[in-house]
């Protein structure tokens, strides 16, 4: 089955810093690439995703990117600001499932 | 009420209890989910429901019965539960698996502490 894994676990950055996390997916079948970000005391909010037939989608400051070749997909956030931090999931569809990651904590510093 | 609804937000429980998670989206959506979130684990899929059908059961323990009435509702029943069933549960919902959109969109958990 998929498995996903997510790095780094946790990542501080100052405010205006760029942050970027990855993830690695096995099953090649995979071709739906979601990200949530969650905060204190909620559920994971959708925030981006891409699907296998693009390599890049922007939304503002954040950006995913997805490698198919070499099965992995980032999350990169520009400018960040203290209202990123977060813990973000990445997540992987297999068989109309989705498989996340273990998470990343960011902190964004003023 | 928007989105996707939880109550209660925290429950203890003893583990000779019953109890009842209750969840409700207020999107449409034809397909719902319940998750168990640890900490340092990634999200745990429990079950899915697919216009009221159970078409997933991710080797869960007898002690979690699921039950979804229609698609607005969802219920995780609850019983004899153990100390490492001690959690985070969010219930999510999607226009349906399979459906070429797979946005999934979660409510804001119940936090569970077996006693």
């Amino acid at each position: 089955g998929e498995n996903v894994e997510q790095h780094p676990s946790t990542l501080s950055v100052q405010e205006g810093d760029s942050a970027v996390i990855k993830c690695t997916y096995s099953d090649s079948a995979s071709n739906y690439f979601p990200w949530y970000k969650q905060e204190l005391g909620k559920g994971p909010q959708l925030i981006i995703d891409i699907r296998s037939n693009v390599g890049e989608k922007k939304d503002q400051r954040i950006a995913v990117t997805l490698n198919k070749t070499a099965k992995h997909f980032s999350l990169h956030i520009t400018e960040t600001q203290p209202e990123d931090s977060a813990v973000y999931f990445c997540a992987a569809d297999n068989t109309d499932k989705l498989i996340f990651g273990t998470g990343t904590r960011l902190q964004v510093f003023p | 009420e928007t989105g996707v609804t939880q109550t209660p937000r925290h429950l203890v429980m003893g583990m000779t209890n019953k109890k009842s998670l209750k969840c409700e989206q207020h999107l449409g959506h034809n397909a719902m989910y319940w998750y168990k979130q640890s900490a340092k684990k990634p999200l745990e899929l429990m079950f899915v429901y697919n216009f009221k059908e159970q078409t997933e059961n991710n080797s869960v323990p007898s002690r979690f019965s699921p039950e979804c009435p229609n698609s607005s509702h969802l219920f995780l029943h609850l019983h004899t539960l153990q100390p490492e069933d001690s959690a985070l549960y969010l219930c999510a919902s999607s226009q349906a698996p399979g459906a070429g959109t797979y946005e999934q969109y979660f409510g804001p958990g119940t936090r569970l502490t077996v006693t």
